[in-house]
């Protein structure tokens, strides 16, 4: 109950287009949902994060939306850029102080 | 810039020796640390929660009395790999957060720390 499953695995966009990761979560108790961007070598950083009062929270060119009811939230980076090749990690904790569990990771090339 | 300050950033020892990892709030007290492990093309693993003044609450799993944990200030916390061998190879991250939660506090993660044992 306390996975948070992640798709797609990999996933190959070209520069310009909509970068779409999916999360999907079984506890219902979790209240607080992060995305993290991660390149190799390095720590994970926060990227936007959404609470379950809200369906969708936008900052910049990177979009989350929550879907309660179906236990789904996803991100989605517009205008993807080759900077934006990195590894993404959703994550869900049951309030914005406790430990967090995070997805397997989507691994995001932007081709030129 | 960084909030959390990790080092070493690579530490390459022999089977059988013990490595300590340092974890570092900058301008910030966090009287919680999370330690969590990862392996390569995989997810982060948490292995346990560091108290500052108290001990650390490990995740199942997790050996405590091989992986030390320390938080003796609200600045610091160590992780020490005791006996480590080749399985102990990852890369070890620790984050902390700024406030005691709350959307603007988030937690924020160190550049981590790639071991290797050889």
């Amino acid at each position: 109950q306390q996975q948070v499953k992640q798709s797609p695995q990999s996933l190959i966009v070209q520069k310009g287009g909509i970068s779409i990761i999916n999360c999907a979560y079984e506890n219902t108790a979790f209240d607080y949902f992060p995305w993290y961007q991660q390149f190799p070598g390095k720590g994970p950083a926060l990227l936007i994060a959404i609470r379950p009062d809200v369906s969708e929270k936008k900052e910049g060119r990177f979009t989350i939306s929550f879907n309660k009811s179906a236990k789904q939230f996803s991100l989605h980076i517009m205008d993807s850029q080759p900077g934006d090749s990195a590894t993404y990690f959703c994550a869900a904790s049951l309030d914005t102080a406790s430990k967090l569990t995070f997805g397997t990771g989507t691994r995001l090339q932007v081709t030129l | 810039g960084a909030v959390v300050s990790q080092h070493p950033s690579r530490v390459i020892c022999k089977s059988g020796t013990s490595v300590k990892i340092e974890c570092r709030s900058l301008d910030f007290q966090a009287t919680t640390m999370f330690w969590y492990r990862q392996f390569p093309k995989q997810s982060l693993m948490l292995m346990a929660t560091s108290n500052e003044g108290s001990k650390a609450t490990y995740e199942q799993g997790v050996e405590k009395d091989k992986f030390l944990i320390n938080h003796a200030s609200l600045t610091l916390s160590t992780l020490t790999v005791t006996s480590a061998h080749p399985e102990d190879s990852s890369f070890y991250i620790c984050s902390a957060r700024i406030g005691r939660g709350g959307l603007n506090s988030p937690l924020h993660f160190g550049n981590g720390t790639r071991l290797t044992v050889t």
